[in-house]
């Protein structure tokens, strides 16, 4: 069965520290993996994505995921985080029913310390 | 900038009471999915449409919860009767129904207080 793990429920760095948020997947193929962020009293907002090709996916706000596939892992990096970057991160994979259904990881909440 | 609209943002009503929610899709998305969201379950799908027809709703408690797309412009997602387990922010989230690799546009939630 199809499923993502989360292994961080909660992440604390301090400002402008770097940042790598965990990802692992299960899936018989290749996946659409994603990245989306949650900020407090909003929706998810889709940070990248990586579909085939080049393992290192650029995204918005300075983020980045390195797709690695014997480690079926999908995480997420920034080499310097801002005080605007604490919120909630899930990460998804697409679902292989080809309808567009995602299957999300239970979130890792990250926290910046000044 | 085009967003996915829900209505209303906050709601609070009392147990037993109907609840309906609502949402706009991006125009000319045509895929609409509805999720629930609680500290302790996470992101849970409700239930999906694609072109207004729905796909699967097997997260929806079918007793009380019903979704329906009256046009392409609307979603809805009623509770009736509404219980306090119920409480929890709603999602919507729309698509170009492209497939497994679809990105979904999330809307800014209805948060739902059933007291």
């Amino acid at each position: 069965a199809q499923s993502v793990t989360q292994p961080d429920i909660h992440i604390t760095v301090s400002e402008g520290a770097s940042l790598e948020l965990r990802c692992n997947y299960s899936y018989g193929a290749t996946p659409y993996l994603f990245w989306y962020v949650q900020s407090p009293g909003q929706g998810l907002q889709l940070l990248l994505k990586y579909f085939s090709g080049d393992t290192l996916v650029q995204g918005i706000k300075g983020f980045e995921a390195e797709f690695k596939r014997s480690q079926s892992s999908f995480n997420l990096r920034k080499p310097s985080v801002h005080w605007s970057d604490a919120a909630e991160y899930f990460c998804a994979v697409g679902a292989r029913s080809n309808t567009g259904k995602l299957i999300f990881g239970q979130g890792t909440t990250l926290q910046v310390k000044p | 900038d085009a967003r996915v609209t829900q209505t209303p943002r906050d709601k609070v009503t009392e147990m037993g009471q109907e609840v309906t929610m609502r949402c706009q899709p991006i125009l000319g998305h045509n895929t609409v999915f509805w999720y629930r969201q609680t500290m302790m379950q996470g992101l849970e799908l409700l239930a999906y449409f694609r072109n207004r027809a729905p796909l699967d709703d097997s997260g929806m408690p079918k007793d009380r919860f019903s979704a329906e797309m009256p046009d392409a412009t609307l979603a809805t997602l009623k509770i009736q009767p509404s219980e306090p387990r119920d409480s929890a922010v709603y999602f919507c989230a729309s698509g170009l129904g492209q497939g497994a690799g679809d990105t979904q546009y999330f809307g800014p939630g209805t948060r739902l207080t059933v007291l």
